[in-house]
């Protein structure tokens, strides 16, 4: 069974900028969350998708966005990219209810 | 404000020994209580406990759950360098399926 995927691997973006990222789940799985680990930071939740709709989001400012595609596949967006937006960008997946399992993450990296 | 604390910080012990990672949490609504390794970029399920007092166990892992006391133990015995990874521990919120991190314990095992 394949895992979540995530694209890309890296990204460098300069301050000011938009960027993309994405999620692929686990085929079955209808919930996408994403989370946020910068550097010597744990784990911060950024948003939770499930059945094509934002249902919850952590405490991040309204230039951190996405959305769900009908096949549950997610795109997290993050817009005036500011220095400290540099991390780790996980995505997780999940049944409904249940354990949340986790891609591989995008590195991105603003300069 | 949810918290989840893990302790040690950090452990270095040798090949061979059993160690024991803590968590405390304070997670309004709480649904239940995960670990997860973490080597290069994606955490990796390890146990998901929703229950008091029941051991989990797979492989030389195992953990259990203290709902009175608000704390989980994660053992590890007969530690190989494989084992050598940050684990972290999270507390869900029902409802919000939102997980809160702990900072991570960075265990090395030295051979």
């Amino acid at each position: 069974e394949a895992g979540v995927t995530q694209s890309p691997t890296h990204l460098i973006k300069t301050r000011g900028q938009q960027a993309t990222l994405r999620c692929s789940p686990i085929s079955g799985h209808t919930s996408v969350y994403w989370y946020q680990q910068a550097l010597g930071l744990g784990l911060q939740f950024l948003l939770w998708y499930d059945e094509g709709e934002e249902r919850n989001r952590g405490n991040f400012p309204p230039r951190f966005s996405g959305r769900q595609f009908p096949n549950y596949s997610s795109e997290l967006n993050v817009n005036a990219l500011e220095l400290e937006d540099s991390a780790l960008y996980l995505c997780a997946s999940s049944v409904r209810v249940g354990e949340q399992y986790f891609g591989p993450g995008t590195r991105l990296t603003v300069t | 404000e949810d918290k989840v604390v893990q302790s040690p910080l950090s452990l270095v012990v040798h090949e061979g020994d059993t160690v024991t990672l803590n968590c405390s949490y304070e997670v309004t609504n709480f649904r239940s209580l995960l670990w997860y390794k973490q080597e290069k970029k994606a955490p990796t399920f390890l146990f998901m406990l929703t229950s008091s007092g029941i051991e989990k166990k797979s492989g030389r892992l195992s953990s259990i759950l203290d709902k009175k006391e608000l704390f989980s133990i994660l053992n590890i015995t007969a530690t190989q360098t494989g084992d050598s990874a940050v684990y972290l521990c999270a507390g869900e919120i029902q409802g919000a399926q939102k997980l809160v991190f702990g900072q991570g314990t960075r265990l090395t095992i030295n051979p």
